[in-house]
């Protein structure tokens, strides 16, 4: 069974960081471009960042774009989003999602539970 | 970037009803096209890729159609586990999402 279990949210102040972190289970994690996907309280869903399976080609949404930095460890079966310079905008419930088992990130099959970030003073 | 318009923003139905629900993009796609479902409180699932296929798992009342700019996902007969958030997502230039389309009882 695919599991994804997202962990490192929390309260933070305008201006930190935080970093998130994706333990995946139940398939060949080193197989499968990844991605962040958030949804602010009571909005829609945004695509944050996805990752080629091997980690060498990432790419980000306009509204994170070198804020955000979203990297992997296959040995570890593990995704990560390092999150700076951060904005009361990017309060949300941030979801790890598996892409489709092709070269390119097309669309999510797998989704975690997702974690709550909350940024305020 | 490419921009999905989801109508209406809120659907009332009957249960037992035909629905259709539609995305339309702001430039073609082909069928890089996706459904997901979100229930209250969870996470999305996927219910239909490319905008036709069909996913292991979901109940077959749920179909998709389209190409290009304009989309439609069809319930043949709602129930009322189906109450959620629809959201289109297209993948052929990056990864948008649509704004979304609630589903709630009349």
């Amino acid at each position: 069974e695919v599991q994804l279990v997202e962990s490192g949210g929390g309260l933070v102040q305008p201006g930190r960081s935080l970093k998130l972190s994706c333990a995946a289970s139940g398939f060949t994690f080193s197989d499968y471009n990844m991605a962040w996907v958030r949804q602010a309280p009571t909005k829609g869903l945004e695509w944050v960042a996805s990752i080629s399976y091997g980690g060498s080609n990432t790419h980000y949404g306009d509204s994170v774009k070198g804020r955000f930095t979203i990297s992997r460890d296959n040995a570890k079966s593990t995704l990560y989003l390092q999150m700076d310079s951060l904005r009361s905008e990017d309060t949300a419930t941030y979801y790890c999602a598996r892409c489709n088992w092709e070269l390119v990130c097309y669309y999510f099959d797998y989704w975690g539970q997702g974690v709550m970030v909350t940024v305020s003073s | 970037d490419v921009v999905l318009t989801q109508s209406p923003a809120t659907l009332s139905v009957t249960p037992g009803e035909r629905i259709s629900l539609s995305c339309r993009a702001s430039e073609s796609v082909d069928t890089y096209l996706h459904w997901y479902q979100q229930k209250p409180n969870e996470s999305p699932r996927l219910l239909i890729k490319y905008a036709s296929q069909s996913i292991s798992g979901i109940p077959s009342r749920f179909s998709g159609s389209g190409s290009g700019t304009d989309f439609t996902l069809s319930i043949n007969g709602v129930e009322l586990e189906d109450l959620s958030i629809y959201y289109c997502q297209q993948g052929n230039s990056l990864l948008t999402f649509g704004s979304g389309t609630k589903l709630e009882i009349k």
